[in-house]
């Protein structure tokens, strides 16, 4: 079964609109972690965030915010006033943190964002 | 200073060939990792090595051999390559212990098997 679902495969916005893609993960331990990882054209990925299962607090950077919710599994990611230089591939990822899978990343199929000028 | 480095950037060899990939992190983490990205961009896990030792292997064809000589590298190692081998590979490090890191990763290696 997957453990993190990312239901948007391509989502294409204009310029300054506000995007949100979600993340729905599935685990069954008590402390986790979810990340979510950018992949812009070049290829490289870049961390944007972790949270902590204990964490609930919404987290904002910048044009960047978070929203993790327990009660629904979703840890979705919103860009406010995007930018062309937004246009990535997107992943949310989860990590457990039992002994035996130490650190090993989870991740979705990815959300292509593409913002148009 | 790149934190994680891997080497080649691009590689393109023949059916049947071996190759390496190299890897190195100056990050003083504990646990490095390989994962594999597919043509529809899905990133898996191959291996993690936690201080030189294997931790996961993740159903990974015995053609793959990951070696650890210190806890800064993690290279692998493919022989008789075949054309499902095409994919990017990615490093990746993290500090694991009573609060896991982030993983920070390479910039990946793209593998063309022709």
């Amino acid at each position: 079964a997957q453990k993190v679902t990312q239901a948007q495969t391509e989502i294409s916005v204009v310029e300054k609109e506000d995007v949100t893609l979600d993340c729905v993960y599935e685990t069954r331990d008590t402390t986790y972690y979810l990340f979510w990882y950018k992949q812009p054209p070049s290829g490289e990925l870049v961390f944007l965030i972790r949270r902590n299962s204990f964490d609930e607090q919404n987290e904002i950077s910048g044009r960047y915010s978070w929203n993790f919710q327990k009660s629904t599994s979703s840890f979705n990611f919103t860009i406010t006033a995007s930018q062309v230089v937004d246009s990535a591939v997107y992943f949310c990822a989860l990590s457990e943190a039992g002994g035996s899978t130490l650190g090993r990343l989870y991740f979705g199929r990815g959300t292509q964002l593409t913002v148009w000028p | 200073d790149t934190a994680v480095s891997q080497t080649p950037k691009y590689l393109v060899t023949q059916m049947g060939n071996d190759k390496s990939i190299k890897c190195e992190q100056n990050l003083g983490h504990d646990t490095m990792y390989w994962y594999k990205q597919d043509s529809k961009k899905f990133l898996k896990i191959m291996f993690s090595y936690n201080n030189k030792e294997l931790i996961i292997n993740e159903t990974v064809p015995n053609r793959f051999s990951p070696k650890s000589p210190d806890k800064a590298h993690l290279n692998l190692h493919i022989n008789s390559l075949e054309l499902g081998d095409s994919a990017v590979y990615f490093c990746a490090s993290s500090q694991q212990g009573f609060e896991d890191t982030e993983a920070f990763f390479g910039q990946g290696t793209r593998l063309t098997v022709v």
